[in-house]
């Protein structure tokens, strides 16, 4: 059974910078052909995708959000962390992790995190 | 970057209804679109990707057609667990990039 859960602050400051993990379970990001995604959704909005970790170490990032994400993996801790510097009220939203090979499948619960000073 | 409209943006059916939704990609994607259920306060499900595949477990009343530019995505009947808001979803060029989203309601 492959599981996703994302962990990290609830409540960040304006200018901070968010640091967000993705524990899971049920597969390895070592295989190849697989990715890990970040995806966000403000209240009552869209979805939104951010940035892609593939196997080999190859990184993807939305154009409009690239200047301040950065993502890595830990494979040994089967994690994924996203980083993203600058924060601002506009970034309040929860913030999913999923398995990504062209699609999101599955994904994590979700962690709704605030920006507000 | 590929947009994606969806439409309608909210419709509300009976039980029973055939319900229909659209999604049209600003350039040919060929098959390369997903969609996705998401009901409130829970993470998006995935139910049929590259256009016409139902994912695995995902009642057979969920269907999707087409390609290119146009796609539909369809509830054969209608059932009051279907509330839920779905999107679709491009992944044949970078960035990736979701529809707008449907909410679906009870009438």
């Amino acid at each position: 059974q492959i599981t996703l859960k994302e962990s990290g602050p609830t409540l960040v400051k304006p200018t901070q910078t968010l640091t967000l993990t993705c524990t899971f379970s049920g597969f390895s990001l070592s295989t190849s052909g697989v990715g890990v995604g970040w995806i966000r959704q403000p209240p009552g909005k869209a979805l939104e995708w951010l940035a892609l970790i593939y196997w080999d170490d190859d990184k993807r990032y939305s154009p409009s959000l690239k200047s301040r994400l950065t993502i890595t993996k830990d494979t040994s801790k089967n994690q994924v962390v996203l980083t993203m510097t600058n924060m601002d009220p506009v970034d309040t939203a929860t913030y999913y992790c999923a398995l990504s090979n062209g699609r999101f499948d599955p994904w994590g619960q979700g962690t709704l995190v605030t920006v507000s000073s | 970057d590929i947009q994606m409209t969806q439409s309608p943006s909210s419709l509300s059916a009976s039980v029973g209804d055939r319900v229909t939704i659209t999604c049209q990609a600003s350039q040919d994607i060929s098959n390369y679109l997903n969609w996705y259920q998401q009901k409130p306060g829970k993470a998006p499900k995935l139910l049929i990707y590259d256009a016409s595949n139902l994912e695995t477990g995902v009642p057979s009343r969920f269907s999707g057609s087409g390609s290119g530019t146009d796609f539909t995505f369809t509830i054969s009947s209608l059932q009051p667990e279907d509330i839920a808001t779905y999107y679709c979803q491009q992944y044949d060029n970078l960035p990736l990039a979701f529809g707008p989203g449907t909410k679906v309601d009870i009438k």
